[in-house]
């Protein structure tokens, strides 16, 4: 079973919308991180936010933020007010805390596009 | 301050050529890792070092792929023997402590390999 699952594989917006990128994940640790990252064509992957499994309020930075429903297993990215720069692929991924588990797992991703 | 670097940014080889990928993290950050990705995917790890201690290789893909950090600072990835299914993007990242769930991990801009 995959650990992360991103089911859009590319979602349009228009400019100064909100836009929902959905990601579902699987694990049976208690502890774990759930980070957002985004990767523009010029293919770096820049850090957008994060959630710990532990922290009871939904994470935010600036224009994004996290809606974590933990029962649920859902940690979806919301960007409000989208920008023409928006535009990129968007990467889930996730950090379980077991021993020996240091790396990241990450989904298939989904490509936003901006409209103007 | 500077963030990842990654050198060479393109690499083209010929089948059965010998690769080495270059990465220098962000200075002082303990845990470097790896990763691997093919084109329209999400990355996937390769390997993880902790200081100059190559902790996990698990996600290496055959013996063919070596990676080594030996001061605890920059690393190599080599890859011997190059084939065609090599072609990809080879991700660097960098994280400032030991890696816990919480540890968010810093790319580079990658290093496009591609195998003729």
């Amino acid at each position: 079973a995959q650990k992360i699952t991103q089911t859009q594989p590319g979602m349009f917006v228009q400019e100064k919308e909100a836009v929902t990128l959905d990601c579902t994940y699987d694990t049976s640790d208690q502890s774990y991180g759930l980070f957002w990252y985004k990767q523009p064509s010029s293919g770096e992957m820049i850090f957008l936010i994060y959630q710990g499994s532990y922290d009871e309020q939904n994470a935010t930075e600036g224009r994004y933020s996290l809606n974590f429903q933990k029962a649920r297993k859902s940690a979806n990215l919301v960007i409000s007010a989208s920008q023409l720069g928006d535009s990129a692929m968007y990467f889930c991924a996730m950090r379980e805390a077991g021993a020996g588990s240091y790396q990241l797992t990450f989904g298939k991703g989904t490509k936003l596009s901006v409209i103007p | 301050g500077a963030g990842v670097s990654q050198s060479p940014r393109y690499k083209v080889a010929k089948r059965g050529q010998d690769v080495a990928l270059r990465c220098d993290p962000i200075s002082g950050h303990v845990s470097l890792f790896w990763y691997q990705q093919a084109l329209g995917q999400g990355p996937e790890f390769l390997t993880y070092f902790q200081n100059e201690a190559q902790l996990d290789k698990s996600g290496l893909p055959s013996d063919r792929f070596f990676a080594e950090r030996p001061e605890g600072s920059v690393s190599t990835l080599k890859i011997q023997r190059t084939q065609k299914e090599d072609s990809a993007v080879y991700l660097c990242a960098s994280s400032p402590t030991w890696g816990g769930s919480t540890d968010t991990q810093y790319f580079g801009p990658g290093t496009r390999l591609t195998v003729l």
